[in-house]
Formats: structure tokens, sequence, C-alpha cells
């Protein structure tokens, strides 16, 4: 049973347009959550994280946009640039649980100059 | 920003050898370590969590006798693949925790194992 979920397996989008990346999740024990950015070969980058008690959280090109309620979170790049074109993971976790994180399966997000 | 290192990056060796991973946090303290197995196109499939001093905790299905982890210091966590086999062929990465509350999990560059 996958807790966290990616649906969509790609995303293109043109230079200088929004990218938003969906995230789901199913277990509401959840309270914290992130994304990560990862290229071929190498591992996982932090990008931006939120706490359950917020609903956003920005920092510089990168939002995220957390609704508790329909658990369901987005990331947004705005603009995008050429240089995020990568496999993007959303991940989950709960205090208290070994801060142990549950990964989506991922979505590669290609901007095209 | 937070550092991690890993290392190698990549082996290939032949069926029956161990194989010995390293994980260093190089600018923090991690009393807290975790070890995951990635799948071609699949997402991060966590194998176990390494605690400093203690025993590591595996999830279902992974072999602790098959993967010794050792993690002796707050920067150092090992992972020893033992008597490997083609089908433990696959892309190992680490994490690191700040002993700080509320902070991101930092990975390794992961170590791509190739068993022949």
């Amino acid at each position: 049973d996958q807790q966290v979920k990616q649906n969509s397996p790609s995303l293109s989008v043109q230079e200088g347009r929004i990218s938003i990346l969906n995230c789901d999740y199913t277990n509401s024990m959840f309270d914290y959550f992130l994304w990560y950015k990862k290229y071929p070969a190498e591992g996982p980058t932090f990008l931006i994280s939120i706490s359950s008690i917020k609903d956003k959280n920005e920092d510089g090109r990168f939002t995220v946009f957390l609704n508790k309620s329909a658990k369901h979170l987005s990331l947004h790049i705005v603009p995008s640039q050429p240089g995020d074109s990568a496999v993007y993971f959303c991940a989950a976790r709960q205090t208290g649980a070994n801060s142990k994180l549950t990964f989506g399966k991922g979505i590669t997000l290609s901007v095209r100059p | 920003g937070a550092v991690v290192s890993q290392h190698p990056s990549r082996v290939i060796c032949k069926s029956g050898t161990s194989v010995k991973i390293e994980c260093r946090s190089l600018d923090f303290q991690a009393t807290t370590m975790f070890w995951y197995r990635q799948f071609p196109k699949q997402s991060l499939m966590l194998m176990a969590t390494s605690n400093e001093g203690s025993k590591a905790t595996y999830e279902q299905g992974v072999e602790k006798d098959k993967f010794l982890i050792n993690h002796a210091s707050l920067t150092l966590s090992t992972l020893t693949v033992t008597s490997a086999h083609p089908e433990d062929s696959s892309f190992y990465i680490c994490s690191a925790m700040d002993r700080l509350a509320d902070q991101p999990q930092h990975f390794g560059d992961g170590t791509r194992l190739s068993i022949l």
C-alpha cells in the first residue's frame, strides 16, 4: 500500500512557465513533508519542506502548498528553468516514527528551452 | 548546507564478495542515518535505520545478516553487503539527519553496486 503517491510519472513545461508537481498521501499521521530533486546517478537533494501546521512555504522560485483536508501537497516552480529538469520526489514523515521518510515514486520534470 | 559523503560511488565485483559502503556526515552530527536502495525507475526503498551506538532497525523483508550496518560514531555509518550476488546489484543511497529536531534528511550521492 503506497502511502505517498505521485500519480503523474512525468511533466514537460516550457522555460519561464510554472511547473506544478502534485503529491497525495493517505496516512493522516504524517506531519512533515519534503520535496527532493534528483539527478541520475546522484543522491536526492533537499529542496523545500512544510510542516502540517502551515499551508504554504516559499523559498525563492519554489513554493510548497499543503491541503491537509485533501491530503494533498504540490510544489510550484516559477519561473521554470532548463536546469530544473530532474526527478522530483515527494516525501513524508510522522513525528516520533524514528524520522523515517516515506517517498513517492517520483516525477520526471522536463523544462524545454 | 549540510553535506553527506558516500564512498565508493561505484563498485564492480565478483559474486561472493563482501562490499562495504561508507556514509559520512561532513559538517554536522548525525545520530540517525538511513540506508536506501533504489531500483530503476522506482522510488527509494528504506532498508534500515541506523542509530549511533545501537543496533540498526531493519525494514520488513531486509535480511540483517546480508546487509550489515554499523554506526560507530556520530559522523559515520557503514553498510556491508555480505557475500553479494547479482540480485544485490542496485543503487544504494545513505542519508543522515542532524541531531537537531525538524531538520530534513540529507543524502549522499549513492553507490552503484554491480555484482558479476
